[in-house]
């Protein structure tokens, strides 16, 4: 299975502020993959991150205000930006790893805007 | 669009007994692929269960099994000998095999195990 590091685990972040998360893959990989899930929501699909192009959005998702960064096969940042209440949720970074296409998800950057 | 739908908000059992968590989608796809995972109040998303459509068989890992029935579009977890460790949200997902790490969610079930 693959091992998924995220930074920061938690933060309290100031209206109007810009926030970036690391994810980190303990193995190379083709696409990660960023989610957000809203307090008592289910998750959902933000953006692809692809090494060497532009990340692809997901509707309702705009590179404005998270843009993604993707510049090995190991690592990628999701920054939020000028944020406001409404982002307060978890953004969770995930591989799919080819040999039995099984999907796993980082531990998780718990956002609280104030 | 695919929809991941999970009728049952909230589910209930005691320890060492067995609960039937429920998933339905819609899909227009002929292959695909069905996840369970689980979250714990730490927020890690956890696979339980993965299932391949094109298997007839059901996917089984220890005390977690799902009953397949892709005529019906369905999709359950059941947990047998149920534990309090067991308890938290679970989600049901669907990935199109054509969409590589893209996975549509059901809105979750929160399982609580009474002792």
């Amino acid at each position: 299975s693959a091992v998924i590091s995220q930074k920061p685990s938690r933060d309290i972040c100031q209206r109007g502020t810009s926030l970036t998360i690391q994810c980190q893959v303990d193995s190379q990989v083709t696409m990660m993959f960023w989610y957000r899930q809203q307090p008592g929501q289910s998750l959902t699909l933000i953006a692809t991150a692809n090494q060497g192009s532009e990340a692809t959005y997901e509707s309702g998702f705009v590179i404005d205000k998270f843009p993604i960064s993707r510049p090995n096969l190991t690592f990628s940042t999701l920054t939020v930006s000028n944020m406001s209440p409404e982002d307060s949720s978890i953004y969770l970074c995930s591989v799919e790893q080819v040999t039995g296409n099984t999907i796993y998800f980082g531990e998780g950057s718990w956002l609280t805007v104030v | 669009a695919q929809t991941v739908t999970q009728s049952q908000p909230e589910m209930s059992v005691q320890e060492a007994e067995t609960v039937t968590l429920s998933c339905t989608y819609d899909t227009s796809e002929s292959d695909y692929y069905l996840f369970w995972y689980k979250q714990p109040p730490s927020r890690q998303m956890i696979l339980v269960i993965r299932q391949e459509a094109y298997k007839q068989q059901n996917a089984t890992e220890n005390r977690f099994s799902v009953n397949f029935q892709k005529a019906a579009k369905s999709f359950s977890l059941k947990i047998s000998d149920s534990q309090l460790g067991d308890a938290a949200m679970y989600f049901c997902a669907y990935r199109a095999s054509t969409s590589y790490g893209k996975l549509t969610f059901g809105q979750g079930t929160i399982l609580t195990v009474h002792p």
